[in-house]
């Protein structure tokens, strides 16, 4: 079972921060916090990920609680083609975890 | 190296035929893994493959499902008899020792 809670879904206006929150209370210290995408007739696509730092890429930014029992993935300048649904997954670094998806949050990013 | 490729992207089957699909992950990597997903479902994972060996299964792969991964290098999974609840949208992905997950576009099954 998914490790995360993330609301049903979101709307953002165009060109506005898109903040989408996840929680992940049991998490432990060897699990790191991933983000990935799912656009509409596509598979997911890694967005970033994290253990205990804040991350940048080139896509988004990873914001992690000290208590690490949350996140946030902002997408600092939302387009129309980050209408998406967002997972946030808890997964060991071990690598030999398969990646378990949660249900997501469904954005919409509005014009 | 252009990404995981899935073929065919659509199959529509009547209820009791085989189907079989093919999945090309990228060369590199050694792991090979084959999820379901249905409507507003993330995906689930069905098994996964260190190159040629199948390393775990999970209880969602009933035995009329298959999975083979010859030589290490593409896959195929097989659904016999199917049935209507195997309608969903089959996502292969390929990693190199866990990281990296690049996920195919799937193969979107309808048994009808």
């Amino acid at each position: 079972d998914a490790k995360t809670t993330q609301p049903t879904s979101m709307d953002c206006a165009e060109g506005r921060a898109a903040n989408l929150p996840c929680n992940h209370s049991t998490i432990s210290g060897n699990e790191y916090v991933y983000w990935y995408r799912q656009i509409h007739s596509q598979g997911p696509q890694y967005i970033i990920h994290g253990l205990k730092n804040n991350e940048t890429n080139e896509m988004a930014s990873l914001i992690i609680t000290e208590d690490r029992k949350s996140s946030t993935l902002i997408l600092p300048h939302a387009t129309l083609r980050d209408t998406a649904v967002y997972y946030c997954i808890v997964r060991s670094n071990s690598g030999n975890t398969p990646l378990v998806f949660g249900k997501g949050t469904r954005l919409s990013v509005i014009a | 190296d252009t990404g995981v490729s899935q073929d065919p992207r659509h199959k529509i089957t009547k209820r009791g035929q085989n189907v079989t699909f093919r999945c090309d992950p990228i060369s590199e990597h050694n792991r090979l893994y084959w999820y379901r997903q249905t409507l507003g479902q993330g995906p689930e994972f069905l098994t996964y493959f260190q190159n040629e060996a199948q390393l775990e299964k999970s209880r969602l792969l009933s035995d009329r499902f298959s999975a083979e991964r010859p030589k290490g290098s593409f896959s195929t999974l097989e659904i016999q008899r199917t049935e209507q609840g195997d309608s969903a949208m089959y996502l292969c992905a390929s990693s190199f020792e866990g990281y990296g997950y690049t996920f195919g576009s799937g193969t979107r099954l309808t048994v009808v």
